[in-house]
């Protein structure tokens, strides 16, 4: 079956630092969806990228989806303590899923002032 | 502004117990999901409900039975509880817009003795 990955499961960043986290499926995907769940919280929408080779930003955040529509990447710049949490990536399950998605295990962020 | 309830944040029952958790959405949303949250597997569907009393497995129902019998509850049943199941359960909900953010309730900490 579908399978999304993400990686690296864990990141320290120095705050001030930049950092990547990457998410790849073994299927290609109609769309992409990111979440991000702060410590004691649950998951909150972040953004959806839909075309391929699609580029979105969000202030310091900025999402990517693949030219093949089958991986996708968040790059964060002079992160802050604010960016504390995990990062999920998810992928439509089909392409007739009514809405369910396939989550990746997270990559959870720890930052040091 | 919109709303995932869930019955309770925290619950602690024993081995062979029946156990109900409550999801309420007040957003006239079609879809919505039942996952649990384990360190490192990230977010696991359980089951699904695009409609009234309509379901759908999910990757991991073994041991889980849902019910939906308005559209703004559905409930997740362990019909006998056991130390595995021992997690975070999340309740979601969705649109059927091709746009379909989900919306995460505030989770249900379950422990099984």
């Amino acid at each position: 079956g579908q399978q999304v990955m993400q990686i690296p499961q864990y990141q320290h960043v120095q705050e001030g630092e930049d950092f990547t986290t990457y998410c790849n499926s073994s299927t290609t995907l109609s769309n992409i969806q990111w979440y991000k769940q702060r410590p004691g919280g649950h998951p909150v929408f972040l953004i959806q990228l839909v075309k391929s080779g699609e580029v979105k930003k969000q202030k310091r955040l900025t999402f990517q989806f693949g030219e093949a529509k089958k991986n996708s990447s968040l790059h964060i710049t002079a992160t802050q303590t604010t960016d504390v949490g995990t990062y999920f990536c998810a992928g439509p399950m089909t392409t007739d899923s009514w809405g369910k998605f396939q989550f990746g295990a997270g990559t959870q962020v720890v930052v040091t002032p | 502004d919109v709303k995932v309830t869930q019955s309770s944040r925290y619950l602690v029952k024993r081995t062979g117990e029946k156990v109900f958790l409550e999801c309420v959405q007040d957003m006239d949303h079609e879809n919505m999901f039942w996952y649990r949250q384990d360190p490192g597997l990230g977010l696991r569907l359980i089951y699904f409900s695009y409609d009234v009393k309509m379901k759908e497995k999910g990757d991991i129902p073994e041991g889980y039975s849902v019910s939906r019998e308005k559209k703004e509850r559905f409930s997740l049943i362990l019909e006998s509880a056991s130390t595995n199941q021992t997690s975070m359960y999340l309740c979601a909900s969705s649109s059927l817009s091709s746009y379909n953010e989900q919306f995460f309730g505030p989770g249900t900490r379950l422990t099984v003795l």
